[in-house]
């Protein structure tokens, strides 16, 4: 099984800063790796794929780099809307596995 | 528009059954693989079981494998997982999860999501 590990776990930043948020793997897992948005209450939400491809609807201040085994989601301004906890998933291999998650909240 | 909509969730003790059902609408369901991806009170996501999009290649977590069974019914645009055997540590939100490509390896990550539906499994 292929380990996700989420840096930080809690990032507190003000709006419009910058936020980077890290997820490594245990093993490579080329460029399959996807990233989601989830608010309390909510289902996830599909920000990125293919470690860089943003999903439909998602705005450009979202941004995601990496392969191999490093990976990073950058918000270049955050918006209000913004804070909320974000996971890494690989999908690279069975079974599927996500990453702890990491919360960014306001400062 | 993509619906999803779970059913089937409740309230079950140790080592009890529920088969949750969830209702596809929006688009080809017949041409895509569909997953389920849990949620425990408070704690992260895991992926639980995947079906292709034909119902005949399945996948499951280590943790289910031999308990839970997924299946598509793709003349009722309706997936199901039959979990068997539940356990506490199967206690979480439910997701239907439709993937945003039909072509591997887009099958494995998820565009669309249900709103969930609660197991809880407690004495």
């Amino acid at each position: 099984e292929i380990v996700m590990t989420q840096s930080p776990a809690t990032l507190s930043l003000s709006p419009g800063e910058r936020a980077t948020l890290s997820c490594r793997a245990s093993q490579t897992v080329s460029g399959n790796l996807a990233w989601y948005q989830q608010k309390p209450g909510q289902a996830p939400r599909l920000l990125i794929y293919g470690a860089s491809t943003r999903a439909t609807g998602i705005p450009a201040r979202f941004s995601g780099s990496g392969s191999g085994t490093e990976f990073s989601l950058t918000i270049s301004s955050l918006q209000s809307e913004d804070f909320a906890v974000y996971y890494c998933q690989q999908y690279n291999n069975w079974p599927l596995t996500f990453g702890g998650g990491t919360k960014v909240e306001i400062k | 528009e993509v619906q999803l909509l779970e059913s089937g969730g409740g309230l079950v003790q140790p080592g009890g059954s529920l088969r949750l059902s969830c209702a596809a609408s929006g688009f080809t369901f017949s041409s895509y693989a569909m997953s389920w991806v849990r949620q425990a009170p408070g704690k992260g996501l895991e992926w639980v079981s995947t079906s292709a999009s034909d119902g005949i290649t399945t996948h499951y977590v280590d943790s289910v494998e031999g308990r839970f069974t997924i299946s598509k019914d793709n003349s009722k645009n309706t997936l199901y997982l039959q979990m068997n055997s539940l356990r506490a540590d199967d206690t979480a939100i439910y997701y239907c999860a439709k993937p945003y490509s039909s072509a591997v390896p887009g099958t494995r990550t998820f565009d669309f999501w249900g709103q969930g539906t609660m197991v809880t499994v407690s004495s």
